[in-house]
């Protein structure tokens, strides 16, 4: 099965800090990196999609950062506010090593709580 | 535009009991999925349809039925109902199966299985 790691599995920042996380996944056989945003309560809502090696993706406060080669994506927020506090998924697109048709597997996920 | 509606929001069933959840999507997508979500496991894939009479396995398949008879809807049935298939289910639906497109979630349906 595809493996999907993220981390750390939860964070606690103050309001204004900025703060990275990391999703790592199987740089073989690779065709896409999703993030997304998940509020408690609600559905997860796609933030970007990356495909290509050295891609760099921003949205607001929030940017991304993809790296095929070796399999790692960061997810960087600057300035954060508790409203951005939620959890932050990742997921990768690909082939699993056993063999098979593609496959969209999420991390597990980081929550991010921003105390004011 | 209503996007992905999940009906129903919450169920509780009995062990042995077999229900049908339901997914509709009105924005012409051709891929729609179903995952799982656990405490501490992430979204896990149940199964998925790249379009209209496609089906296939995603991690975590037994147990569950689909099918994809037209392309708005995309069903998930359990058959015999488990404790362990508790969860809440999402559905989620992307344009197609191309590489850039992300995927629009539904609300989820919170399932108890007693």
């Amino acid at each position: 099965i595809l493996n999907v790691e993220q981390s750390p599995q939860s964070l606690h920042v103050q309001e204004g800090d900025s703060t990275n996380f990391t999703c790592s996944f199987p740089s073989s056989n690779f065709y896409a990196l999703h993030w997304y945003r998940w509020e408690t309560a609600k559905s997860p809502e796609a933030l970007f999609v990356m495909t290509l090696n050295g891609d760099e993706k921003k949205k607001g406060r929030i940017s991304a950062t993809l790296n095929t080669k070796e399999g790692y994506s960061y997810l960087y927020i600057k300035g954060s506010q508790p409203e951005d506090s939620a959890t932050y998924l990742c997921a990768s697109k690909g082939v699993p090593p056993q063999g098979g048709s593609e496959k969209l597997v999420f991390g597990k996920g980081t929550k991010l709580t921003v105390n004011p | 535009n209503a996007g992905v509606t999940q009906t129903p929001k919450f169920q509780v069933l009995k062990t042995g009991q077999s229900m049908t959840l339901q997914c509709a999507q009105d924005m012409n997508h051709e891929y729609m999925s179903w995952y799982r979500q656990d405490p501490g496991m992430g979204l896990r894939l149940i199964h998925y349809s790249v379009g209209a009479g496609i089906t296939d396995q995603g991690e975590v398949p037994n147990g569950y039925n689909v099918s994809r008879s037209t392309t708005e809807d995309f069903p998930l049935r359990l058959l015999s109902a488990a404790p362990s298939q508790t969860s809440v289910y999402f559905c989620a639906s992307s344009r197609d199966w191309t590489s850039g497109q992300p995927q629009h979630f539904g609300d989820g349906t919170r399932l108890s299985i007693l």
